[in-house]
């Protein structure tokens, strides 16, 4: 059975571009959440989405965005891009009312040069 | 807004010997994760702690709940070098109406052989 999938594993942009981040989760997984992980630094929370609607959401500017399909995989997307958002992108799914936690996909390296 | 220090943040210890990584957090959570972490590689999931007194144990691991101190321990019997990681700790914030998990800044545990 496949685990959560992301894509792609490493991406390079310029800054000022924009990027689109793609998450597939756990097959039966409503549940998807985006984090942002800064090397040396734990995962911080960008978005949760839950049956297609946006259940949570971190501080992080409005450049970042995200949405969830009908098939429950889900896209971040990030305009503008900065230095600072040089970064390795995770994606989690969940199962909602489960006591097993969420997974971890095995992230998107993004490079802001 | 939730905190969640773990401490130490850097650890080195000799192969054979035992320690324990705290974890503590600022708001009620009936919900607590550790994970694993190498390096350029995202997150495995050890534990989920789903109640207070909750201990469980795999290997050389064993990590434990107590949501009345909001304290959750991991404790590592006889190190061995390939337990070198950093180690996560994460609080379940759906307690607060709030669907997301909040993440220490990580334990670095070096084991030196």
């Amino acid at each position: 059975d496949a685990g959560v999938t992301q894509s792609p594993t490493h991406l390079i942009k310029t800054r000022g571009q924009q990027v689109t981040l793609r998450c597939s989760p756990i097959s039966g997984h409503k549940s998807v959440s985006w984090y942002q992980q800064v090397l040396g630094q734990g995962p911080q929370f960008i978005f949760q989405y839950y049956e297609k609607e946006e259940r949570g959401r971190g501080n992080f500017p409005d450049r970042f965005s995200a949405r969830q399909f009908p098939n429950y995989s889900s896209e971040l997307n990030v305009n503008a891009l900065l230095l600072g958002d040089s970064a390795l992108y995770l994606c989690a799914s969940s199962f909602v009312g489960s006591n097993y936690g969420y997974t971890f996909g095995s992230g998107t390296r993004l490079t802001v040069v | 807004e939730l905190k969640v220090e773990q401490n130490p943040l850097f650890l080195s210890m000799q192969e054979g010997k035992n320690y324990t990584i705290y974890c503590n957090y600022s708001t009620t959570s009936d919900r607590l994760y550790w994970y694993r972490q190498d390096p350029g590689k995202s997150l495995e999931s050890l534990f989920v702690l789903l109640s207070n007194g909750a201990v469980k144990q795999e290997g050389r691991l064993m990590a434990s709940l107590d949501t009345k101190a909001r304290l959750s321990t991991l404790h590592i019997t006889a190190a061995v070098h390939d337990l070198s990681a950093t180690y996560f700790c994460a609080v379940d914030t759906s307690l607060n109406r709030d669907d997301k998990i909040i993440f220490g800044k990580g334990t670095r545990l070096h084991i030196l052989p």
